[in-house]
């Protein structure tokens, strides 16, 4: 399954919205219903963190301004209002099946 | 402090072999499923393998790129987990980073990360 994340690059001002969109050439609805899609962030100079799983479910500890959405083979990260700490590399990854993928990331800078 | 925490990484020569540890902290890693991911230096996220616990048969799976190449093990009385790896190429230099994976019914995904390893592969 090829992941494909859009845009490469998000200049967001603190304050406003920013959204990034996944697609993958597979559905990743699974039979159980859930989509069996994450999405990572990896700040600078750190390991990747879980932001969201299962396309929509926010992870322990994510701040509410997160938000995932989308079914199928298209997926959507919201961020409602950019904070400077969002800034980063964002990852959405299919788990669905093996091997599991990433897509290229989504580099968000805060200007 | 529950954490992950990968050593072994090095330069090795093309050709060479290197094995990854991957060793838990603060919680027992016997019964969770263990991920290796690796990341090009400003590049993005890539999958290596997997291998699942003693109740799974610690079943192992692989990037077809790594496949035969890389294996990967462990000893729960340890607490750690193992990334050999073998017929290195200059491709294969990367971070590799070790990831818990949890499962709590439908729900998944890559909890803990460890800080990761350099691997580079050069003459």
């Amino acid at each position: 399954i090829v992941m494909t994340q859009s845009p490469l690059s998000l200049p967001v001002t603190p304050g406003e919205p920013a959204s990034i969109s996944c697609r993958s050439t597979q559905s990743l609805l699974h039979t159980n219903g859930y989509n069996y899609l994450n999405w990572y962030l990896q700040k600078p100079g750190q390991s990747p963190q879980v932001l969201i799983y299962l396309g929509s479910n926010r992870a322990s500890g994510v701040p509410d301004r997160f938000s995932g959405s989308g079914s199928g083979t298209d997926f959507t990260l919201k961020i409602r209002r950019v904070e400077a700490e969002d800034a980063g590399v964002y990852f959405c990854m299919q788990a669905l099946q093996l091997p599991l993928t990433f897509g290229g990331g989504t580099k968000v800078e805060i200007k | 402090e529950v954490q992950l925490v990968e050593s072994g990484g090095s330069l090795v020569q093309p050709g060479g072999s290197l094995k990854l540890s991957c060793e838990a902290s603060g919680f027992t890693l016997s019964g969770s499923p263990i991920h290796w991911v690796r990341q090009a230096s400003g590049k993005g996220l890539e999958w290596v393998g997997r291998i699942k616990h003693r109740a799974n048969d610690y079943a192992t799976a692989y990037a077809a790129s790594m496949k035969g190449r890389f294996t990967i093990s462990r000893d729960d009385a340890k607490n750690t987990v193992y990334l050999q790896m073998n017929s290195l190429k200059t491709e294969d230099t990367a971070v590799y980073y070790c990831t818990r994976h949890l499962i709590v019914g439908p729900m998944d995904w890559f909890d803990l990360w460890g800080q990761g390893t350099l691997v580079t592969v050069s003459s």
